[in-house]
């Protein structure tokens, strides 16, 4: 099946400082991106979904100036979260829409866990 | 129903037992239901894509119906293994193309 990779799978940094999240998909190209943040024991919540291209779509209650997505290539997608705070430790993954795979398969990336001090 | 929800949360089984679990969704503007596999540590696999009512799909000894009328989708593992073991998630996708998911059913299977 396809691969997505996700780079890096753990950082820990201070509060204040920003990390980018990388998302590549290493045997397809793909226009449309998603970004999840998943809570301790609860599911993936959609943040923003992400269009080679174009700017990002946020959902409600995200901060798009927080959470800055850039999707420049058919192979990448990048998160930034700027100015990051304690409440943004969290686990963020991302997935690549295939969409030759018939009714618009995801494919995930393994996830990245942020850990803000 | 508004939102996708899942059924049971959590659920521990001997090897060798069968088991199913539910997924429920908006039926309105539906699209797609996925289920995916998401063990410890890995990615989320997809398992089953189905779009039609009555679809009924099957891999190995993992399978699933729909039921797009009424709103839901079960998932049933016969003779469960250990390696079965997982966080199954569904997700309903609208024409619109918005993807909800559900909380996840955690599957244990003990030997």
């Amino acid at each position: 099946g396809a691969v997505v990779s996700q780079h890096p799978s753990r950082v820990i940094c201070k509060s204040g400082t920003s990390v980018k999240i990388e998302c590549r998909s290493l045997d397809f190209q793909a226009t449309t991106m998603f970004w999840y943040r998943q809570f301790p024991k609860q599911s993936l919540m959609l943040m923003a979904t992400s269009n080679e291209g174009s700017k990002a779509t946020y959902e409600q209650g995200v901060e798009k100036d927080k959470f800055l997505i850039n999707h420049a290539s058919l192979t990448l997608s990048t998160l930034t979260v700027t100015s990051a705070h304690p409440e943004d430790s969290s686990f963020y993954i991302c997935s690549a829409r295939d969409a030759e795979s018939g009714r618009d398969t995801q494919y995930f990336g393994p996830g990245t866990r942020l850990t803000v001090l | 129903i508004l939102n996708v929800e899942q059924s049971p949360q959590s659920l521990h089984v001997q090897e060798g037992d069968s088991t199913n679990f539910t997924c429920s969704f908006p039926s309105s503007n539906f699209y797609a239901l996925h289920w995916y596999r998401w063990e410890t540590a890995k990615s989320p696999e997809a398992l089953f894509v189905m779009t039609l009512n009555g679809d009924e799909k099957k891999k190995g000894r993992i399978s699933a119906t729909l039921n797009t009328k009424e709103g839901y989708s079960y998932l049933y593992i016969k003779g469960s293994q250990p390696e079965d073991s997982a966080t199954y998630l569904c997700a309903s996708h609208t024409n619109a193309g918005k993807s909800t998911f559900g909380d996840g059913t955690t599957l244990t299977v003990k030997p």
